[in-house]
């Protein structure tokens, strides 16, 4: 089965204490993203990965670390989570190589893991 | 920058009614669109697309149509089912040098009473 899996679902943690929350695909996406969700925010982009050892940005990265040693995996890393962290975590992956166009070439499906729900204490 | 307006809820109908779920957008390109749909407890899932202008996405009787000249992309569904209780995104996609960021709205929480 075509599958976004993030490890772990929930997690209760304290100010400080470093964590890593996993996120593995098994359909040879080459792209994958961190988006976190928070009330009345909808989700936002933390980081992303056109492929293996190419990860950016996205527009909320400040307390976030990533990876991206294999193509199947996105490992999101927070070394000092402080409360602000609290949030919704989901990974997503699509096959990638969007090109550009001048008509919406940007229509790649992307699939989205289960969610990470992380309280920080 | 890129943004999305999507109808606040909740949204509360009776079985069979019929739903609108606004949507808006505001993009320097040629976005594609997106519906995507959160069960309870659940990742995100498409529930339809539109990559350029006119063209209609549908899926499971929901329907959306890319009105560039409006920049919406409302969500329309006949028949509402119980089971079409869940919450709904609106969401655009303008790739910049390869990252396919999706922007998406607040959602809309849908409840279907039997």
């Amino acid at each position: 089965e075509a599958q976004v899996t993030q490890n772990p679902r929930y997690l209760i943690t304290v100010t400080g204490k470093k964590l890593t929350v996993t996120c593995s695909q098994n359909m040879n996406h080459e792209y994958m993203s961190w988006y976190r969700q928070d009330p009345g925010l909808g989700l936002r982009q933390i980081y992303y990965s056109m492929n293996v050892e190419v990860t950016d940005k996205g527009d909320v990265p400040e307390g976030y670390k990533v990876s991206r040693k294999e193509k199947r995996n996105f490992p999101l890393i927070l070394e000092s989570p402080s409360p602000n962290q609290t949030s919704l975590y989901f990974c997503a992956s699509s096959r990638g190589r969007a090109l550009p166009g001048r008509q919406g070439s940007w229509g790649n499906e992307q699939f989205f893991g289960p969610g990470t729900r992380l309280t920080v204490l | 920058g890129d943004s999305v307006t999507q109808m606040e809820g909740p949204v509360t109908l009776s079985e069979e009614a019929f739903l609108t779920i606004n949507c808006t957008y505001t993009a320097t390109g040629y976005p594609s669109l997106f519906w995507y749909v959160q069960y309870p407890g659940e990742g995100l899932q498409l529930l339809l697309k539109a990559t350029k202008a006119d063209d209609k996405g549908s899926n499971k009787g929901f329907e959306a149509t890319y009105r560039k000249e409006t920049t919406s992309f409302h969500l329309e569904k006949g028949s509402v089912q119980v089971s079409d209780s869940a919450v709904y995104f609106c969401a655009l996609s303008e790739s910049n040098f390869g990252n396919e960021k999706l922007t998406f709205g607040t959602g809309t929480r849908l409840t279907i009473i039997p």
